[in-house]
């Protein structure tokens, strides 16, 4: 079946520092795949996707690239600020024509201080 | 415009009962999904429903149990309810295939 792996964490940075939170994965297609951020109390939100090989997402200074031959899709952000500190998902989406799923990693959790 | 609407917010039930969970999504969104967020298990699928009909189910007990009506606002049941089904129940909807789910607040659901 599909799975994603992303690192360990939690991730603790100060501010304006480089960020790299690892996201590998399994899928037997050709899986679309997102990163969601989820802030305290709240739902998730979809902070950028990619649909096919060599695509790079990107939003709020984030950024991922689809990376078929390690089946890899890590997310990087040149200089983080304190509001950046929330837990981030890496998902993939697979079987569009019957229905689809979002498989979930595990979450990172990303504290940025001052 | 506005997102996705889930109610209500926070509910406690005891072991034995059944709860109802409603989510209304993106005005013109025909397609919503269940999740279960919880601290062991992360977030795991629950089903998917578009124009009414349930397309993808998740590995989860026939107490679970969802429905959408024809405006696309979706409900979903869980009965007899366990302690383990504490959880937060998020909601998301989009408007098509290849596009990225937008996601609810949630129902944070307490079982005691």
């Amino acid at each position: 079946g599909n799975s994603v792996t992303q690192m360990e964490g939690p991730v603790t940075l100060s501010e304006e520092a480089f960020l790299t939170i690892n996201c590998t994965y399994t899928a037997t297609g050709y899986p679309s795949l997102f990163w969601y951020v989820q802030y305290p109390g709240e739902g998730l939100q979809l902070l950028l996707k990619a649909t096919k090989a060599d695509d790079k997402g990107s939003n709020k200074g984030f950024e991922a690239t689809y990376r078929k031959e390690t089946t890899s899709f890590h997310l990087e952000k040149g200089s983080v600020q304190v509001s950046d500190s929330a837990v981030y998902f890496c998902a993939l989406s697979e079987g569009e024509t019957s229905g689809s799923r979002l498989t979930f990693g595990e979450g990172t959790q990303l504290t940025v201080n001052p | 415009k506005a997102g996705v609407t889930q109610t209500p917010r926070y509910l406690i039930k005891t072991r034995g009962q059944q709860v109802t969970l409603s989510c209304s999504p993106i005005s013109g969104h025909r397609s919503v999904s269940w999740y279960q967020q919880t601290p062991g298990q992360g977030l795991q699928f629950l089903f998917e429903y578009f124009s009414e009909t349930q397309r993808n189910k998740g590995n989860f007990p026939g107490r679970f149990s969802g429905r959408q009506f024809s405006n696309s606002r979706s409900e979903m049941n869980v009965s007899t309810l366990e302690l383990g089904d504490s959880a937060l129940y998020l909601c998301a909807s989009r408007l098509k295939a290849g596009y990225g789910y937008t996601f609810g607040s949630g129902t944070r659901l307490t079982v005691v």
